[in-house]
Protein backbone atom coordinates (compact mmCIF):
# COMPACT_ATOMS: atom_id res chain seq x y z
CA UNK A 1 0.00 0.00 0.00
CA UNK A 2 1.25 4.11 -0.60
CA UNK A 3 2.70 5.22 2.40
CA UNK A 4 1.96 8.50 4.52
CA UNK A 5 4.74 9.71 6.46
CA UNK A 6 3.70 12.05 9.65
CA UNK A 7 6.07 13.86 11.72
CA UNK A 8 6.75 13.81 15.20
CA UNK A 9 5.13 10.91 16.60
CA UNK A 10 5.38 12.09 19.62
CA UNK A 11 5.66 15.88 21.01
CA UNK A 12 5.16 17.39 24.38
CA UNK A 13 4.83 21.04 24.78
CA UNK A 14 3.99 23.98 26.99
CA UNK A 15 0.55 25.56 27.57
CA UNK A 16 0.29 28.34 25.17
CA UNK A 17 2.86 27.21 22.60
CA UNK A 18 1.87 26.30 19.12
CA UNK A 19 2.78 22.81 17.81
CA UNK A 20 3.26 22.15 13.85
CA UNK A 21 2.06 18.43 12.65
CA UNK A 22 3.60 17.36 9.29
CA UNK A 23 1.82 14.97 6.12
CA UNK A 24 3.58 13.78 4.10
CA UNK A 25 2.59 11.18 1.07
CA UNK A 26 6.07 9.24 -0.24
CA UNK A 27 5.12 7.44 -3.16
CA UNK A 28 1.75 9.19 -4.60
CA UNK A 29 0.43 12.19 -5.32
CA UNK A 30 -2.47 13.04 -2.38
CA UNK A 31 -5.73 14.57 -4.04
CA UNK A 32 -7.12 14.77 -0.43
CA UNK A 33 -5.76 14.63 3.04
CA UNK A 34 -7.72 14.15 6.19
CA UNK A 35 -6.67 15.15 9.75
CA UNK A 36 -8.56 12.85 12.14
CA UNK A 37 -8.23 13.51 16.29
CA UNK A 38 -8.60 10.58 18.39
CA UNK A 39 -9.49 10.40 22.57
CA UNK A 40 -8.36 7.28 24.40
CA UNK A 41 -10.63 4.72 23.64
CA UNK A 42 -13.17 6.70 21.23
CA UNK A 43 -13.63 6.64 17.72
CA UNK A 44 -11.98 8.53 14.94
CA UNK A 45 -13.42 11.77 14.66
CA UNK A 46 -12.72 13.73 11.32
CA UNK A 47 -11.23 17.49 12.09
CA UNK A 48 -10.74 18.71 8.45
CA UNK A 49 -10.15 17.67 5.02
CA UNK A 50 -7.97 19.44 2.40
CA UNK A 51 -7.17 19.41 -1.01
CA UNK A 52 -4.15 20.91 -2.52
CA UNK A 53 -3.81 24.41 -3.04
CA UNK A 54 -7.11 25.24 -1.35
CA UNK A 55 -8.80 26.23 1.97
CA UNK A 56 -9.19 23.43 4.07
CA UNK A 57 -12.74 22.27 5.01
CA UNK A 58 -13.78 22.23 8.74
CA UNK A 59 -15.80 19.75 10.73
CA UNK A 60 -18.02 20.99 12.68
CA UNK A 61 -17.25 22.06 15.86
CA UNK A 62 -13.49 22.27 15.28
CA UNK A 63 -11.87 26.17 15.42
CA UNK A 64 -10.03 26.85 12.05
CA UNK A 65 -8.21 29.50 13.94
CA UNK A 66 -6.70 27.33 16.38
CA UNK A 67 -6.02 24.04 14.17
CA UNK A 68 -4.09 26.02 11.20
CA UNK A 69 -4.45 23.82 8.36
CA UNK A 70 -1.97 24.12 5.41
CA UNK A 71 -1.79 21.98 1.96
CA UNK A 72 0.98 23.44 0.39
CA UNK A 73 1.37 20.71 -2.67
CA UNK A 74 0.16 17.16 -3.70
CA UNK A 75 2.33 15.57 -1.13
CA UNK A 76 2.56 17.58 1.86
CA UNK A 77 -0.04 19.10 4.22
CA UNK A 78 0.42 20.52 8.32
CA UNK A 79 -1.59 20.88 11.01
CA UNK A 80 -0.60 23.97 13.69
CA UNK A 81 -2.08 23.10 17.12
CA UNK A 82 -1.86 27.54 18.09
CA UNK A 83 -1.63 27.70 21.60
CA UNK A 84 -2.18 24.92 22.47
CA UNK A 85 -3.98 24.07 25.88
CA UNK A 86 -3.82 20.59 28.04
CA UNK A 87 -7.12 20.14 26.55
CA UNK A 88 -5.52 19.59 23.39
CA UNK A 89 -3.88 16.40 24.16
CA UNK A 90 -4.49 14.00 22.07
CA UNK A 91 -4.07 11.67 19.23
CA UNK A 92 -3.61 13.26 15.94
CA UNK A 93 -3.52 10.97 12.42
CA UNK A 94 -3.61 12.52 8.84
CA UNK A 95 -4.58 10.45 5.95
CA UNK A 96 -4.35 11.11 2.43
CA UNK A 97 -6.25 9.43 -0.51
CA UNK A 98 -6.40 9.77 -4.58
CA UNK A 99 -10.42 10.23 -5.49
CA UNK A 100 -12.54 7.17 -5.06
CA UNK A 101 -9.18 4.91 -3.36
CA UNK A 102 -8.92 3.84 -0.28
CA UNK A 103 -7.06 6.07 2.70
CA UNK A 104 -3.99 5.92 3.87
CA UNK A 105 -3.11 6.93 7.19
CA UNK A 106 0.40 8.32 8.95
CA UNK A 107 1.81 6.80 11.97
CA UNK A 108 0.02 9.94 14.21
CA UNK A 109 1.05 12.07 16.25
CA UNK A 110 1.06 12.00 20.36
CA UNK A 111 0.84 15.58 21.52
CA UNK A 112 0.61 16.32 24.99
CA UNK A 113 0.74 20.06 26.26
CA UNK A 114 1.64 20.71 29.89
CA UNK B 1 -27.21 11.61 8.68
CA UNK B 2 -24.30 9.04 6.87
CA UNK B 3 -24.02 6.48 9.36
CA UNK B 4 -21.87 3.84 9.73
CA UNK B 5 -22.46 1.08 12.70
CA UNK B 6 -20.50 -1.37 14.47
CA UNK B 7 -20.51 -3.00 17.52
CA UNK B 8 -18.24 -2.09 20.03
CA UNK B 9 -17.83 -5.16 21.88
CA UNK B 10 -15.28 -6.64 22.69
CA UNK B 11 -15.70 -9.56 20.78
CA UNK B 12 -14.09 -12.24 22.24
CA UNK B 13 -12.90 -15.77 20.45
CA UNK B 14 -10.17 -18.52 21.16
CA UNK B 15 -7.58 -18.53 19.43
CA UNK B 16 -8.01 -20.68 15.76
CA UNK B 17 -11.93 -19.79 16.01
CA UNK B 18 -13.21 -17.58 13.44
CA UNK B 19 -13.89 -14.36 14.00
CA UNK B 20 -16.79 -12.18 12.58
CA UNK B 21 -17.14 -8.52 12.61
CA UNK B 22 -19.75 -6.55 11.24
CA UNK B 23 -21.35 -3.26 10.23
CA UNK B 24 -24.04 -1.61 8.68
CA UNK B 25 -24.35 1.47 6.51
CA UNK B 26 -26.71 4.36 6.07
CA UNK B 27 -25.80 5.66 2.89
CA UNK B 28 -27.23 4.02 -0.41
CA UNK B 29 -24.76 5.82 -1.96
CA UNK B 30 -21.88 4.36 -0.51
CA UNK B 31 -19.83 2.36 -3.29
CA UNK B 32 -16.80 1.74 -1.44
CA UNK B 33 -16.04 -0.41 1.71
CA UNK B 34 -13.13 -0.58 3.79
CA UNK B 35 -11.47 -2.67 6.91
CA UNK B 36 -9.14 -0.76 8.94
CA UNK B 37 -6.88 -2.61 11.81
CA UNK B 38 -5.68 -0.34 14.95
CA UNK B 39 -3.54 -1.78 17.45
CA UNK B 40 -3.74 0.83 20.56
CA UNK B 41 -1.87 3.64 20.71
CA UNK B 42 -1.03 3.33 16.75
CA UNK B 43 -2.78 4.51 14.01
CA UNK B 44 -5.13 2.66 11.94
CA UNK B 45 -4.33 -0.06 8.57
CA UNK B 46 -5.92 -1.04 5.97
CA UNK B 47 -6.40 -4.31 5.43
CA UNK B 48 -9.46 -5.14 3.10
CA UNK B 49 -11.11 -2.88 0.50
CA UNK B 50 -14.31 -4.41 -1.40
CA UNK B 51 -16.40 -2.41 -3.68
CA UNK B 52 -19.01 -5.59 -5.31
CA UNK B 53 -21.43 -7.37 -4.27
CA UNK B 54 -20.33 -11.05 -2.91
CA UNK B 55 -17.33 -12.02 -1.09
CA UNK B 56 -13.17 -11.10 -1.35
CA UNK B 57 -10.80 -13.10 0.15
CA UNK B 58 -7.07 -12.25 1.26
CA UNK B 59 -5.28 -14.92 3.02
CA UNK B 60 -7.12 -15.43 6.56
CA UNK B 61 -9.76 -12.51 5.82
CA UNK B 62 -12.67 -12.77 3.95
CA UNK B 63 -14.93 -9.44 3.28
CA UNK B 64 -18.18 -9.54 2.43
CA UNK B 65 -20.42 -7.49 0.94
CA UNK B 66 -24.31 -6.87 0.78
CA UNK B 67 -25.44 -3.77 -0.83
CA UNK B 68 -29.26 -4.62 -0.55
CA UNK B 69 -28.95 -5.22 3.07
CA UNK B 70 -26.81 -2.29 3.16
CA UNK B 71 -24.58 -4.22 5.48
CA UNK B 72 -20.36 -5.38 5.35
CA UNK B 73 -18.80 -8.02 7.51
CA UNK B 74 -15.46 -9.53 7.69
CA UNK B 75 -13.78 -12.65 8.87
CA UNK B 76 -11.11 -13.56 10.13
CA UNK B 77 -10.81 -17.06 10.04
CA UNK B 78 -7.97 -19.20 12.33
CA UNK B 79 -7.45 -16.34 14.45
CA UNK B 80 -4.29 -15.73 16.15
CA UNK B 81 -3.35 -13.55 19.52
CA UNK B 82 -1.76 -10.41 17.46
CA UNK B 83 -5.29 -10.23 15.49
CA UNK B 84 -6.65 -8.93 18.95
CA UNK B 85 -7.10 -4.61 18.05
CA UNK B 86 -9.83 -2.69 16.91
CA UNK B 87 -11.05 -3.26 13.66
CA UNK B 88 -12.98 -0.28 11.80
CA UNK B 89 -15.32 -0.40 8.80
CA UNK B 90 -15.48 2.87 6.45
CA UNK B 91 -17.25 3.25 3.90
CA UNK B 92 -17.12 6.29 0.43
CA UNK B 93 -19.52 6.92 -2.02
CA UNK B 94 -18.34 7.68 -5.55
CA UNK B 95 -17.21 10.39 -6.76
CA UNK B 96 -18.25 14.01 -5.20
CA UNK B 97 -17.55 14.42 -1.55
CA UNK B 98 -14.98 11.65 -0.89
CA UNK B 99 -14.59 11.92 2.76
CA UNK B 100 -14.32 8.47 3.95
CA UNK B 101 -17.32 7.39 6.82
CA UNK B 102 -15.84 5.30 9.71
CA UNK B 103 -17.28 3.13 12.47
CA UNK B 104 -16.27 3.76 15.83
CA UNK B 105 -14.79 0.17 15.53
CA UNK B 106 -15.18 -3.20 16.96
CA UNK B 107 -12.76 -4.60 19.89
CA UNK B 108 -11.76 -8.04 19.28
CA UNK B 109 -9.71 -10.49 21.92
CA UNK B 110 -8.11 -13.24 20.93
CA UNK B 111 -7.43 -15.33 23.65
CA UNK B 112 -4.84 -18.30 24.00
Amino acid sequence: GAVVSQHPSRVICKSGTSVKIECRSLDFQATTMFWYRQFPKQSLMLMATSNEGSKATYEQGVEKDKFLINHASLTLSTLTVTSAHPEDSSFYICSASLVNTEAFFGQGTRLTVV
Amino acid sequence: QKEVEQNSGPLSVPEGAIASLNCTYSDRGSQSFFWYRQYSGKSPELIMSIYSNGDKEDGRFTAQLNKASQYVSLLIRDSQPSDSATYLCAVKRAGGSYIPTFGRGTSLIVHP
